[in-house]
């Protein structure tokens, strides 16, 4: 089935800096690659998410690119907020259960001021 | 308009009890989604139902069963609870099979 990797872990960035999430699945036949937030005792919120028909998108702050060919996908925040602290979860659409989520361990985001 | 409503909100049970997780989706979503989340791991699909029809089954236990109702709200069930399955449990509706999932704020459960 379906593998998620994420990293890092953690990562730490000053107010104002870009951050980088990486993300590799294992099913070529996933289609779909949302990202979600969560804040501690909250729910995952989504904030993005890319089709294997896109190569890139972009809302504001936040972007995903993804690379079908090496099966790997990133998110991007520019100009880094204290609000942006959080864990950060990828997931990819696996076709081998429906169509539910496979989620990556997730990042945690800290941003200091 | 409301969100994905779960039902109770925080639960303690006893090592060998059953518990039942109550899920209402979004309204005119067809589709919902069970995931446990253990603390500092991605949530782990359990099961998706659409259409009242289950759709996929992640790795869990036969202990582990759920069910989708005519008006789309789901139940999840867990038997002989172990002290392993404590947990926040998620639920997640998505309008179609194929579409963006969106989450409840998850039942909190603790087996002692």
């Amino acid at each position: 089935g379906e593998n998620v990797e994420q990293h890092p872990s953690t990562l730490s960035v000053q107010e104002g800096d870009s951050a980088v999430i990486k993300c590799t699945y294992s099913d070529s036949a996933s289609n779909y690659f949302p990202w979600y937030k969560q804040e501690l005792g909250k729910r995952p919120q989504l904030i993005i998410d890319i089709r294997s028909n896109v190569g890139e998108k972009k809302d504001q702050r936040i972007a995903v690119t993804l690379n079908k060919t090496a099966k790997h996908f990133s998110l991007h925040i520019t100009e880094t907020q204290p609000e942006d602290s959080a864990v950060y979860f990828c997931a990819a659409s696996s076709h081998q259960a429906g169509t539910a989520l496979i989620f990556g361990k997730g990042t945690t985001l800290s941003v200091s001021s | 308009d409301a969100g994905v409503t779960q039902s109770p909100t925080h639960l303690i049970k006893t090592r060998g009890q059953h518990v039942t997780l109550r899920c209402s989706p979004i309204s005119g979503h067809k589709s919902v989604s069970w995931y446990q989340q253990v603390l500092g791991q991605g949530p782990q699909f359990i099961f998706q139902y659409y259409e009242k029809e289950e759709r996929g089954r992640g790795n869990f236990p036969d202990r582990f069963s759920a069910r989708q109702f005519p008006n789309y709200s789901s139940e999840l069930n867990v038997n002989a609870l172990l002290l392993g399955d404590s947990a926040l449990y998620l639920c997640a509706s998505s309008l179609e099979l194929r579409t963006e999932a969106f989450f409840g704020q998850g039942t909190r459960l603790t087996v002692v």
